[in-house]
């Protein structure tokens, strides 16, 4: 099984261009999250969504946008990069059916704006 | 604030026990996490503690504290494959998880 797939792995953007980083699951897990990665700090959260159709903020939210329109698919868009938004993206997805809720990553995406 | 603490980097020797420490102050407590993240790859799941005690899982073992606010990892018969970072996660009463900046360990032969 796939799992977790992200596109693009990597990319070069110029500021004020947007941009918008793909996440699918085939694990038909509720919970999806986005993650932000900076060196000598620790995952960020940037948004969430509890099942299709809902998302919620997390602790970094600020120049993201996302949407759940179904259950396997969570992309973020950048509406207009700056360079404060370089860094590595993880998608993550969880099921919340069992008791530890595990969250699992897809591979990540690494972003440099310029 | 919440705050999840672990030391930015250790050393071991190849066949070598290690304890990597986690100390957490967080609102509210759901669980704690330990992931392993290899040098630009994604966070792989490791262990799960919600209970105070010690989880086994064969050359890893993960401890709870909740009194303490204290969590520690163990890893037995150190390889070299198991240079990594290791990252330990809170979830809150938000039932979102707090991230610690991670322990980046190097296996020496």
């Amino acid at each position: 099984t796939a799992g977790i797939t992200q596109a693009p792995t990597s990319q070069i953007l110029a500021a004020g261009r947007s941009m918008t980083l793909r996440c699918t699951q085939d694990m038909r897990h509720n919970a999806m999250y986005w993650y932000r990665q900076d060196l000598g700090l620790g995952l960020r959260l940037i948004h969430y969504s509890n099942t299709a159709g809902t998302t919620g903020k997390g602790e970094v939210p600020d120049g993201y946008s996302v949407s759940r329109a179904n259950t396997d698919d969570f992309p973020l868009t950048l509406a207009s990069a700056v360079p404060s938004q370089t860094s590595v993206y993880f998608c993550a997805s969880s099921d919340d059916a069992g008791s530890t809720d595990t969250q699992y990553f897809g591979p990540g995406t690494r972003l440099t704006v310029l | 604030g919440q705050n999840i603490d672990q030391p930015t980097e250790m050393t071991a020797t190849e066949g070598a026990i290690v304890q990597i420490n986690c100390t957490y102050q967080t609102s509210g407590f759901n669980g704690l996490f330990w992931y392993q993240q290899h040098a630009g790859e994604a966070p792989t799941f490791l262990s799960y503690n919600v209970l105070d005690g010690l989880e086994e899982k064969g050359r890893f073992s993960s401890f709870l504290s909740r009194s303490k606010g204290y969590s520690y990892l163990l890893l037995k018969e150190l390889q070299m494959k198991d240079s990594a970072s290791y990252l330990c996660a809170v979830r809150d009463s938000n039932y979102q998880l707090i991230w610690g900046a991670g322990t980046k360990l190097i296996i020496k032969p």
